[in-house]
């Protein structure tokens, strides 16, 4: 499985914006890149992905490096519920039963 | 809104005692996963499920684990003689269609499981 590095953690202040980065400099043609997120005491919850152009939806935008080694999450403008583990994932290949693999992702403290 | 979910919340058990979860997934999905957090750590796959089989299997998943289908709607994880080291949230997941297609697993709340 492709590597990611996150940070292990980061801190913001509410409603200001939040970007989150994630390095995957062996990344593969054929690989997605996946954001989720976990919030306390919950299960995992996806947040967006993207192949290589730039994704938005209501939760956030994926802004991706042109060489696709990297890329970044961006909370637009964040509040005490984006408080959570983001984790960024790689998958690819062919399409199947094709876990995710979670690292430790950055904890994100959002401050009052 | 569509969700998987999960029973027990909760389970405390003592050491060497058989184990099932269970895992209500989305209705129309095809692909489905058991994953575990031990307390403090990260998200561990465990095993994942398709077309009523395993697809594959983490080194975690031993000969002390097995899944099952057993209805067309459930999705069981049991665990056969439950050791310390179980004791962790397990979460069930599930999704539609390609994962690089539709990018969402969704998951349930979890299992919580003590062994004591």
């Amino acid at each position: 499985d492709a590597k990611t590095t996150q940070p292990n953690s980061m801190e913001s202040n509410e409603e200001e914006p939040v970007h989150l980065p994630c390095n995957h400099s062996t990344i593969s043609g054929t690989d997605y890149i996946h954001w989720y997120r976990q919030l306390p005491s919950q299960g995992p919850e996806y947040v967006i992905h993207g192949l290589t152009s730039n994704v938005n939806n209501r939760m956030a935008s994926l802004a991706i490096a042109e060489d696709r080694k990297s890329s970044t999450l961006i909370l637009h403008r964040a509040t005490l519920r984006d408080a959570a583990v983001y984790y960024c994932i790689l998958s690819g290949g062919p399409q199947g039963a094709q876990k995710l693999v979670f690292g430790q992702g950055t904890r994100l403290t959002i401050n009052p | 809104e569509p969700e998987v979910t999960q029973t027990p919340s909760h389970q405390v058990t003592q050491m060497g005692q058989e184990v099932i979860l269970r895992c209500v997934p989305i209705s129309n999905h095809l692909y489905f996963y058991w994953y575990r957090q031990i307390l403090g750590q990260k998200v561990e796959f465990l095993v994942s499920f398709y077309n009523n089989e395993i697809s594959e299997k983490s080194e975690i998943f031993d000969d002390q684990f097995s899944v099952e289908r057993p209805d067309g709607s459930n999705f069981t994880l049991k665990i056969r003689s439950t050791k310390l080291e179980d004791s962790a949230m397990y979460f069930c997941a599930s999704r539609s269609e390609g994962l690089a297609r539709t990018g969402e697993l969704f998951f349930g709340e979890g299992s919580r499981l003590t062994v004591l």
